[in-house]
């Protein structure tokens, strides 16, 4: 079945060390994609997202994503992360001729200790 | 400033009771969505909707159902509720003008099923 994986389930870092996120999806053809984050007790907001142009792509906060076609990837980094980073954060995708039909990862849990 | 809300909040309910869950946005978006979050799944799709009178299953739609009256509405009925139900539930909306499909979240509804 086609996916959305997100490798690392619990990520813990302390303050000022760089992250770097794994995003991978198995659709083919030309697909949105999106990063959520999910602060405790919040809803999904919008970090970036990307569909076309420059691959690299610049979201709030500080964070990066970077769409990697040949590989299907768009891994999150940052390049120094503070303790208010500590949230959830799901990787998405539109796929290709399912306009809105989002599709999730797992999530990945970031704990950032002070 | 525009918005999504869910309501209630919070809900604990018994098994084989009928539960609506409401979600109204401002957006005057036409697409919306309604998830359920689970740990180690991400967010699902249970089901989305277009417009007025559409509405369309999802990735996990057995068990409820939706209906679209106006642009600012889409409830979500459990008609006889099961713990397996027992989850949050986020509602969502985006506007089909937007390239990008950018989807909007609700604070979410945390559904206990005894």
């Amino acid at each position: 079945a086609q996916s959305v994986s997100q490798h690392n389930h619990h990520v813990i870092l302390s303050e000022a060390a760089s992250l770097e996120l794994g995003c991978n999806y198995s659709y083919g053809g030309t697909v949105n994609l999106f990063w959520y984050v999910q602060y405790p007790g919040q809803h999904l907001q919008l970090l970036l997202k990307y569909f076309s142009g420059d691959p690299l792509v610049k979201g709030i906060k500080g964070f990066e994503a970077e769409f990697i076609k040949s590989k299907f990837s768009f891994n999150l980094r940052k390049p120094s992360v503070q303790w208010s980073d500590t949230a959830e954060y799901f990787c998405a995708v539109i796929p290709p001729l399912n306009n809105n039909d989002m599709r999730f990862g797992a999530g990945t849990r970031l704990t950032v200790k002070p | 400033d525009a918005e999504i809300t869910q309501s209630p909040r919070h809900k604990i309910t018994e098994t084989g009771r009928q539960v609506t869950l409401a979600c109204h946005q401002t957006w005057n978006h036409n697409n919306m969505f309604w998830y359920r979050q689970d740990l180690g799944h991400g967010l699902r799709l249970i089901h989305y909707s277009y417009g007025v009178q559409d509405t369309n299953k999802g990735e996990v739609s057995d068990g409820y159902s939706v209906s679209r009256s106006n642009t600012e509405d889409l409830p979500l009925t459990l008609e006889s509720a099961a713990s397996s139900q027992t989850s949050v539930y986020f509602c969502a909306s985006s506007d089909p003008g937007v390239p990008t499909d950018t989807q909007y979240f609700g604070p979410g509804t945390r559904l206990t099923v005894l």
